[in-house]
């Protein structure tokens, strides 16, 4: 059980495209999904909290309009980077949480390598 | 929510209990210790987690000392597909995970 999906698994785009991240959740409702990047050779960042049906939050130094994230449904948060550029190439993960307690773990999927040409 | 120390790098013969140590000496009462692992180019994967008592499931064993301030990730019988990055993390109720640098565990045939 337990399991989120996450695609495309692989994207490459010209610079200027924007690119939609999807992240559901399979077989659970997922109140709160976060959003993660990772460079090479590098820890998960997180980048941005989103609860369903509210705005997301967004960690310090992570521009929300460049980072669009939309969780409309208790399985389904999207990100999307407007006007990628070269810089925003990385490797993107999700992950998403039954309920606040602390005692739910976060179950991730398995990320979205973003490459900008 | 509480910082973690984890070794950089760590080696383990395959077959042998793998035994990777977090050090977590600022953790609060109601904090808990989670586990993950990220095998290269994929996303990370739960382990175990515990708030107080030692647990164990399928995967490992999770040993926190009495006092809290450490925990022990047990892995009984490594094997090769047990070669990833391991994060041990600190979280209180409804906050997000914050991962440190983890120790990157190789299992050596």
């Amino acid at each position: 059980g337990a399991v989120v999906s996450q695609h495309p698994s692989w994207v490459i785009c010209k610079s200027g495209t924007s690119v939609k991240i999807e992240c559901r959740s399979l077989d659970f409702q997922a109140t709160t999904m976060f959003w993660y990047r990772q460079f090479p050779k590098q820890s998960l960042m997180l980048m941005a909290t989103s609860n369903e049906g509210s705005k997301a939050t967004y960690e310090q130094g992570v521009e929300k309009d460049k980072f669009l994230i939309n969780h409309a449904s208790l399985t389904l948060s999207t990100l999307t980077v407007t006007s990628a550029h070269p810089e925003d190439s990385s490797f993107y993960i999700c992950s998403a949480r039954r309920g606040q307690a602390g005692n739910q773990p976060q179950h991730f999927g398995d990320g979205t390598r973003l490459s900008i040409l | 929510d509480a910082k973690t120390t984890q070794p950089p790098s760590m080696d383990c013969a395959e077959g042998r209990a793998a035994n990777l140590p977090c050090n977590h000496s600022t953790i609060s009462g109601n904090e808990y210790v989670y586990w993950y692992r990220q095998i290269h180019s994929q996303g990370p994967q739960y382990i175990i987690h515990g708030l107080k008592n030692n647990e164990t499931n399928e995967m490992a064993s999770l040993i926190i000392t009495e006092d809290r301030k450490s925990s022990t990730l047990i892995l009984p019988h490594a094997t090769l597909r047990d070669t990833a990055v391991y994060y041990c993390i600190v979280i209180r109720s409804g906050n997000q995970f914050y991962f440190g640098t983890g120790t990157s565990l190789t299992v050596i045939p």
